[in-house]
């Protein structure tokens, strides 16, 4: 059971140009939502976190946008650099601190920028 | 200076066989984790360790034992390694109450089972 979702496998974006990458959860009780970015051969890289109580946290050039009622989330990266070609996993968990947030990490989608 | 560092990068054994996997985080967290992804590239927790603390224990078999001997340290071993272990094995830390700067992963572990 798949309780977050990234629907996207990969996306290709021109450099300068706005990617966005879509995320889709059904566990309500997540209260705590997170982007990683990873390369190949290292491990995933925390990029920017959303708490349940807001619906918008900015960066940089990445903005997360969070619609509780839709129970989606989006990562918007502008304007894309040819670095920011990886593999972005969304997370997410319930309230929690100490070790004891369970994260389900969704499968990831693979951000290619074209330079 | 590497902050999540595990050993061995890669590792190739035989079924049956009992391996380890040392993870060692220099960050002074209080909270390292045992993540699993597999050959559908999901990442899945298997342990979490507060202070030396098992917290986590998800539906792992009990060949796969963690070990926490100091709050800097979380190795994993397994015996009787099978074909269905083979997957990438992830350490990471965190500061325990601290959710919003999520979690320092290290480079993996790339364990095949022939």
């Amino acid at each position: 059971d798949q309780q977050v979702k990234q629907n996207s496998p990969s996306l290709s974006v021109q450099e300068g140009r706005i990617s966005i990458l879509n995320c889709d959860y059904t566990n309500s009780m997540f209260d705590y939502f997170l982007w990683y970015k990873k390369y190949p051969a290292e491990g995933p890289t925390f990029l920017i976190s959303i708490s349940s109580i807001k619906d918008k946290n900015e960066d940089g050039r990445f903005t997360v946008f969070l619609n509780k009622s839709a129970k989606h989330l989006s990562l918007h990266i502008v304007p894309s650099q040819p670095g920011d070609s990886a593999v972005y996993f969304c997370a997410a968990h319930p309230w929690g601190g100490g070790g004891y947030q369970k994260v389900t990490f969704g499968i990831g989608t693979k951000l290619q920028v074209i330079p | 200076d590497t902050a999540v560092s595990q050993t061995p990068k890669y590792l190739v054994t035989q079924m049956g066989n009992d391996k380890s996997i040392k993870c060692e985080q220099n960050l002074g967290h209080d909270t390292m984790y045992w993540y699993k992804q597999d050959s559908k590239k999901f990442l899945k927790i298997m342990f979490s360790y507060n202070n030396k603390e098992l917290i986590i224990n998800e539906t792992v078999p009990n060949r796969f034992s963690p070990k926490s001997p100091d709050k800097a340290h979380l190795n994993l071993h397994i015996n009787s390694l099978e074909l269905g272990d083979s997957a990438v094995y992830f350490c990471a830390s965190s500061q325990g109450t601290r959710t919003d700067y999520g979690y320092t992963f290290g480079s993996g572990t790339r364990l095949t089972v022939v």
